[in-house]
């Protein structure tokens, strides 16, 4: 199994341009998220999803949108990026949200700078 | 969702126990504490997990508190390789969160 993938490794984008950030994983996971984590700082949930068609919003979702057709896939979308997004964003899965079984894989993550 | 509470910063000498302290003391009582740490800018790493009883497996030993309102993680024999931030969250049944906080971060000294 390739686990969790992201793309791209690294990104720089201008003010205003819009992109989106892939995400994959192979072990037929029913949960999947996205974090930012920002300079020294711990990790912050943006959007998450516990199943195909069914997403819902973490702490940060503002200037963020997800989509989920696929059990695979959980694609990123930054509509308008702003300088206040530069951050490393990372990708986890898990087999379920259950809490008692919900232990994440994380991605490698992918470094977002924006000009 | 359960806020958790850890330092900053802790080191440890290389071939001790290391012991970081959690504090969750909002926890409810179908609610899990898990242990993640993150390694230079890498994904954050599973530890392990627990919801009232001790857990221990090759990596670490969780020791949760009776009262449920705090929890400590204990890395046996600390190596080198151990340094990182270490995160202590608290998973919310069926709502599919994980909020990590700041984390804690153990510098492994020779």
């Amino acid at each position: 199994n390739a686990g969790v993938t992201q793309t791209p490794k690294f990104q720089v984008l201008k003010t205003g341009q819009s992109m989106t950030l892939q995400c994959a994983q192979d072990m037929n996971h029913e949960y999947m998220s996205w974090y930012r984590q920002d300079p020294g700082m711990g990790l912050r949930l943006i959007h998450y999803s516990v199943g195909a068609g069914i997403t819902d919003q973490g702490e940060v979702p503002n200037g963020y949108n997800v989509s989920r057709s696929t059990t695979e896939d959980f694609p990123l979308r930054l509509l308008s990026a702003a300088p206040s997004q530069t951050s490393v964003y990372f990708c986890a899965s898990s087999y379920s949200s259950a809490p008692s079984i919900g232990e994440q894989f994380f991605g490698p993550g992918t470094r977002l700078t924006v000009l | 969702d359960a806020k958790t509470t850890q330092p900053p910063s802790m080191d440890c000498a290389e071939g001790r126990a290391a012991n970081l302290p959690c504090n969750h003391s909002t926890i409810s009582g179908n609610e899990y504490v898990y242990w993640y740490r993150q390694i230079h800018s890498q994904g954050p790493q599973y530890i392990i997990h627990g919801l009232k009883n001790n857990e221990t497996n090759e990596m670490a030993s969780l020791i949760i508190t009776e009262d449920r309102k705090s929890s400590t993680l204990i890395l046996p024999h600390a190596t080198l390789r151990d340094t990182a931030v270490y995160y202590c969250i608290v998973r919310v049944p069926n709502a599919g969160k994980s909020t990590f906080g700041d984390g804690t971060t153990l510098t492994v000294k020779p």
